[in-house]
């Protein structure tokens, strides 16, 4: 069936450099997405969200970017940090689904200083 | 900010046996929450919705008689896992709606189930 996916596995990036974590999703009823951080051993920490009438969010540090043409998210983190350091969902939740969300394979970011 | 509890944490358990995991919102009122899945290095699946004085509702593939929910009030959910075996062995996530009008979820820190 239709699903969130990413397209990299595995990020490894440099402290203090940006990082860029994708997702590509295919439902197009799909209106809303979130980020999530999982440290290892724990549930899902909410990083930001966005609306699919929106391109852009910004929270502190991060920037949601969505392209709804090639149905595609990303995640920016700028001025990555040793604390970044885990795995980063993108999930979706369906118009008129209700509330329950799809999540994406996971991105697993490591952060070398 | 909102905060939904599991417990145990972490649980072992012999073949056969069955096994409790409580979800609690603990500071609003959650008339649905939901039960994801995670096996190792692996995403989060949906099993089951989970609806204050009402049935669960199942995903494709999960067997209900298998993880029996029960919803008894706004602020608990528990999934059982009745008869569990090896293949049970995973992290268990709960999450909860607030229903006090924004509907933000927020989820619980996770159950590891061990089955010997």
């Amino acid at each position: 069936g239709e699903s969130v996916g990413l397209h990299l596995p595995t990020l490894s990036v440099q402290e203090g450099d940006n990082s860029i974590i994708n997702c590509a999703y295919s439902n197009s009823a799909s209106d809303y997405f979130i980020w999530y951080k999982q440290e290892s051993g724990k549930g899902p920490q909410f990083i930001i969200d966005i609306r699919s009438n929106m391109d852009k969010r910004q929270g502190q540090r991060v920037t949601v970017l969505l392209n709804k043409t090639v149905k595609h998210l990303s995640l920016q983190i700028a001025a990555t940090q040793p604390g970044d350091s885990a795995v980063y969902f993108c999930a979706e939740n369906i118009r008129n689904s209700g509330y329950a969300l799809n999540f994406g394979k996971g991105t697993s970011l490591l952060v070398t200083p | 900010g909102a905060v939904v509890s599991q417990h145990p944490s972490r649980v072992i358990c012999k073949s056969g046996t069955s096994v409790k995991i409580e979800c609690r919102s603990l500071d609003f009122q959650a008339t649905t929450m939901f039960w994801y899945r995670q096996f190792p290095k692996q995403s989060l699946m949906l099993m089951a919705t989970s609806n204050e004085g009402s049935k669960a509702t199942y995903e494709q593939g999960v067997e209900k008689d298998k993880f029996l929910i029960n919803h008894a009030s706004l602020t608990l959910s528990t999934l059982t896992v009745t008869s569990a075996h090896p293949e049970d062995s995973s992290f268990y996530i709960c999450s909860a709606i607030d229903s006090s009008g924004a509907n933000e979820q927020f989820f619980g820190p996770g159950t590891r189930l061990t089955v010997l």
